[in-house]
């Protein structure tokens, strides 16, 4: 069981925009603003697309934000594309003990 | 740009020790953290610990009595020991470099290793 909740699917047309939602505790998402979101592609690792709650790696498309109120951090992925098509993971630092705890991933389909 | 490659065997017997080693090319290792996550198949992520290019370590709570993290600067590399494996340790284990406080920049391909007798 992960330590961060996701629902396990999402879906949107293509052009439509799709939020996915990471629910922690205030020992993770609450207590910190170092929440990152992952993209995983099949057979692929894991390619960081947001940190820090809402900053973009560079060459992230801005299509790509996040975001946070309290213990729920989100991914919006707007103006949705065929390759958004992918697995994607939230995560938190967790304090000093746990640092970084994961959440179950959400598979988000393009119709 | 930096380039991650995992190496190490496929292939664990139950109870013995997985060993794998992370190869660090195109950028030194030191003044990084770097981390190993692991992904049981179909399955989310797992942090299973970092270590600082000095050798401080820090390690996931329900992995801690098990993993020994090092490293090697004169190699450019940095190594997973986890002891006494079960079929539950088997996953694809990725190595990862830390860019900020976790969060992962640059990844490995990943290795899948599967515990069987």
């Amino acid at each position: 069981q992960s330590a961060l909740t996701q629902p396990p699917s999402a879906s949107g047309s293509s052009g439509q925009s799709v939020t996915i939602s990471c629910t922690g505790t205030s020992s993770d998402v609450a207590g910190y603003n170092y929440v990152s979101w992952y993209q995983q592609h099949p057979g692929k690792a894991p390619k960081l697309m947001i940190y820090e709650v809402s900053k973009r790696p560079s060459g992230v498309p801005d299509r790509f934000s996040g975001s946070k109120s309290g213990n729920t951090a989100s991914l919006t992925v707007s103006g949705l594309q065929a390759e958004d098509e992918a697995d994607y993971y939230c995560s938190s630092y967790a304090g000093n003990d746990n640092y970084w705890v994961f959440g179950g991933g959400t598979k988000l389909t393009v119709l | 740009q930096v380039q991650l490659q995992e190496s190490g065997p496929g292939l664990v017997k139950p109870s013995e020790t997985l060993s794998l080693t992370c190869t660090v090319s195109g950028g030194s290792i030191s003044n990084y953290y770097w981390s190993w996550i692991r992904q049981p198949p179909g399955k989310g992520l797992e942090w299973i610990g970092y270590i600082y290019y000095s050798g401080s370590t820090s390690y996931n709570p329900s992995l801690k009595s098990r993993v020994t993290i090092s490293v090697d600067t004169s190699k450019n590399q940095f190594s997973l020991k986890l002891s006494s494996v079960t079929a539950a340790d088997t996953a694809v284990y990725y190595c990862a470099r830390l860019s900020g406080v976790a969060v992962a920049g640059s990844w490995g391909q990943g290795t899948l290793v599967t515990v069987s007798s």
